[in-house]
């Protein structure tokens, strides 16, 4: 079974602090989605990773896929109030046709 | 261009009632999936429909869960008899082709079972 394992689970911080959350795996994925959920809304994509060791900047986001495929951080500079929501680590199951699988996510909550 | 619709938004049931949700995706999206959605969990995927038929059910308990997508565009999910595990938000997604591709998720349906 393909298990994405994320920590923290919560993490609450003031705004204009950095953080740094992990998603991590013992499979190796060909790609590797971040998400980011909002309360009563559904998963919104923020980036995909696709080669080992790439780093992705999405303003002041910056995903990190690790070299052996199987982990992934994301990195927040300077956090505002407005990144508060679960963040979601998710991949295709292997020789899946479309079957995400989703991390349990991190719950981050960025206080003014 | 307008994205994936849910309805009802919130759907409070005791527990043996029948529910049942609807999606509508994004023109033109050839697949659609059904996720489900625990509270403290990420989504779980039920179903996945590439136009009107069925790619993936192996999550789907086939007890109590059937959907649908007969004309190939929007689709109902249903549960009967449901239970008191059966709450949570129930998520709709669509892409233009199965995977590896980017989806689009609705604002999901909340079920309560009371």
């Amino acid at each position: 079974t393909q298990l994405l394992e994320q920590s923290p689970q919560f993490l609450s911080i003031q705004e204009g602090e950095n953080l740094t959350v992990y998603c991590n795996s013992s499979s190796v994925f060909s790609s590797l989605q971040w998400y980011r959920q909002e309360p009563g809304e559904g998963p919104v994509l923020l980036v995909t990773v696709v080669t080992g060791g790439e780093v992705k900047k999405l303003k002041r986001l910056t995903f990190q896929f690790g070299d052996a495929r199987k982990d992934s951080s994301l990195h927040i500079t300077a956090a505002q109030t407005g990144d508060t929501g679960l963040y979601l680590c998710a991949a295709y199951a292997k020789g899946s046709q479309g079957n995400l699988i989703f991390g349990k996510g991190t719950k981050l909550s960025v206080k003014p | 261009e307008a994205g994936v619709a849910q309805s009802p938004r919130y759907k409070i049931i005791e527990k043996r009632q029948s529910v049942a949700f609807w999606c509508n995706p994004i023109s033109g999206h050839a697949t659609l999936y059904w996720y489900q959605q625990i509270l403290g969990q990420g989504p779980k995927l039920l179903i996945q429909f590439q136009n009107n038929g069925v790619v993936d059910d192996s999550q789907l308990p086939k007890d109590r869960f059937s959907a649908e997508r007969l004309k190939g565009v929007d689709s109902t999910l249903k549960i009967q008899p449901a239970k008191l595990e059966d709450s949570a938000v129930y998520l709709c997604a669509s892409s233009l082709t199965s995977a590896p591709t980017l989806s689009y998720f609705g604002p999901g349906t909340r079920l309560t079972v009371t």
